[in-house]
């Protein structure tokens, strides 16, 4: 079972907008900073959002990320089948002393 | 832009150490703002960090790996190394190498070496 939270599935049609939510604890979330990546089977995850809401260069602002209290939540807006993938947040949890992840979210674009 | 690739055997003998290696390009591993991590996701499974080694060479190990754990660096080669010994089938996994910023933030990802331990 993983350290932070997600929903194990999303769906929602092309052009629409789907949020991914991931909740966690004090001693994660609540103390750092989340990263959001996007990964496809067979290839290198994808950094998507850094620092809780900040986007690497390339990265279209179709996606966002907010964070509050122990919550954080990724944001794609103008859904297109490419953006089919499992997406993952991460972040540091000082309780364990180690980097956690969430359970990873597919995103299904119908 | 960073660019990680890993390599080793792809297959491993229960109770024998696996050995994987990272080769960095387009950035330098002596760089002092980063750190150099482990990750691993087992079949069908979750991602499970498994440590990171900074260019001084000090490191820090996920406490549930930590007894059979070691990362080591070789700035000459831009490169670092993980060793997992007395490995079962349960360390059979998609071991990825990534690039981190303090506090495990803005990863950047290797494609991932696939490790089987069979006999």
């Amino acid at each position: 079972q993983s350290v932070l939270t997600q929903p194990p599935s999303v769906s929602a049609a092309p052009g629409q907008k789907v949020t991914i939510s991931c909740s966690g604890r004090n001693s994660n979330i609540g103390d750092h900073y989340v990263s959001w990546y996007q990964h496809l089977p067979g290839t290198a995850p994808k950094l998507l959002i850094y620092d809780n809401n900040k986007r690497p260069s390339g990265i279209p602002d179709r996606f966002s990320g907010s964070k509050s209290g122990t919550s954080a939540t990724l944001g794609i807006t103008g859904l297109q089948t490419g953006d089919e993938a499992t997406y993952y947040c991460g972040t540091w949890d000082n309780s364990l002393s180690a980097g956690v992840f969430g359970g990873g979210t597919k995103l299904t674009v119908l | 832009q960073v660019q990680l690739q890993e390599s080793g055997p792809g297959l491993v003998k229960p109770s024998q150490t696996l050995s994987l290696t990272c080769t960095v390009s387009g950035a330098s591993i002596s760089n002092a703002d980063f750190y150099w991590n482990w990750i691993r996701q087992h079949p069908g499974k979750g991602l499970e960090w498994i440590g990171y080694i900074y260019y001084s060479g000090n490191t820090y190990y996920n406490p549930s790996l930590k007894s059979r754990v070691s990362i080591s660096i070789d700035t000459s080669k831009n490169q670092f190394s993980l060793e997992l010994s007395s490995v079962t089938a349960a360390d059979t996994a998609v071991y990825y190498c990534a690039r981190t910023t303090v506090w495990f933030g803005e990863a950047y990802w290797g494609q991932g070496a696939l490790v089987t331990v069979s006999s």
